[in-house]
């Protein structure tokens, strides 16, 4: 079974500052996908990047950027230059395929809850 | 914008008092999901529809019933709400053989029980 681990449940930074938060994951798939996404105290899940297994350069954008180590199987998140609105709960996922529909269910980490401090 | 609307944002019920979600979406997808996300934890996924048909996870309450009469819309029913489905209840969408692109959700409807 696919499981996804973030070992931070929070993190601080300062703001402007860079910031790393850790995402390992187990599967047996040799074809599989990593999406982080972030959620306000609001509550609405919104999607920051992706990363393939199959990609041969690590994922960027903007302001996020994505260490994968497939070696290590660790695909963590780093945010440049901290804002005080990425305040938030950050959740690692993977992709599980659902029967041959092609098609995902998402499996979730537990979540890491980032603070910007100013 | 094409999005995954959810109605209500908040929701209150009582004890035992059944309720129903709505989702609606303009992105034309295929596939609807609703995921329950208690305080604290992580979104888990309770059933998902591909166009018409419908699937469950296997520890899915029984409580639990979704409707999903046409393409754009989607209901989660909690038939007798217990304290425990106090929850963030998330509704999401995506397209078929694109695995690469991410799902995409509502702004959640936070539910609570008296």
């Amino acid at each position: 079974a696919q499981k996804i681990t973030q070992t931070q449940p929070g993190m601080f930074v300062q703001e402007k500052e860079a910031v790393t938060l850790d995402c390992t994951y187990d599967t047996s798939d040799p074809s599989y996908g990593l999406f982080w996404y972030k959620q306000p105290s609001s509550g609405e899940m919104i999607f920051l990047i992706y990363q393939g297994s199959y990609d041969q350069q690590n994922a960027t954008e903007g302001r996020y950027s994505l260490n994968f180590q497939k070696a290590r199987k660790s695909a963590n998140l780093v945010i440049s230059a901290s804002q005080l609105g990425d305040s938030a709960m950050y959740f690692c996922a993977m992709r599980e395929a659902l029967f041959s529909g092609g098609y995902n269910k998402l499996i979730f980490g537990a979540g890491t809850r980032l603070a910007v401090h100013p | 914008d094409a999005m995954v609307i959810q109605n209500p944002r908040y929701q209150v019920t009582q004890f035992g008092k059944p309720v129903t979600l709505s989702c609606s979406q303009t992105l034309n997808h295929n596939v609807m999901y609703w995921y329950q996300q208690k305080s604290s934890q992580a979104p888990k996924l309770l059933f998902h529809y591909y166009d018409k048909d419908f699937n469950n996870e296997a520890d899915t309450p029984d409580n639990f019933q979704s409707r999903r009469p046409n393409t754009s819309f989607c209901f989660l029913d909690i038939r007798s709400p217990g304290l425990g489905d106090a929850a963030m209840y998330l509704c999401a969408t995506s397209t078929p053989f694109n695995p690469n692109q991410p799902q995409h959700f509502g702004d959640g409807t936070r539910l609570s029980i008296l």
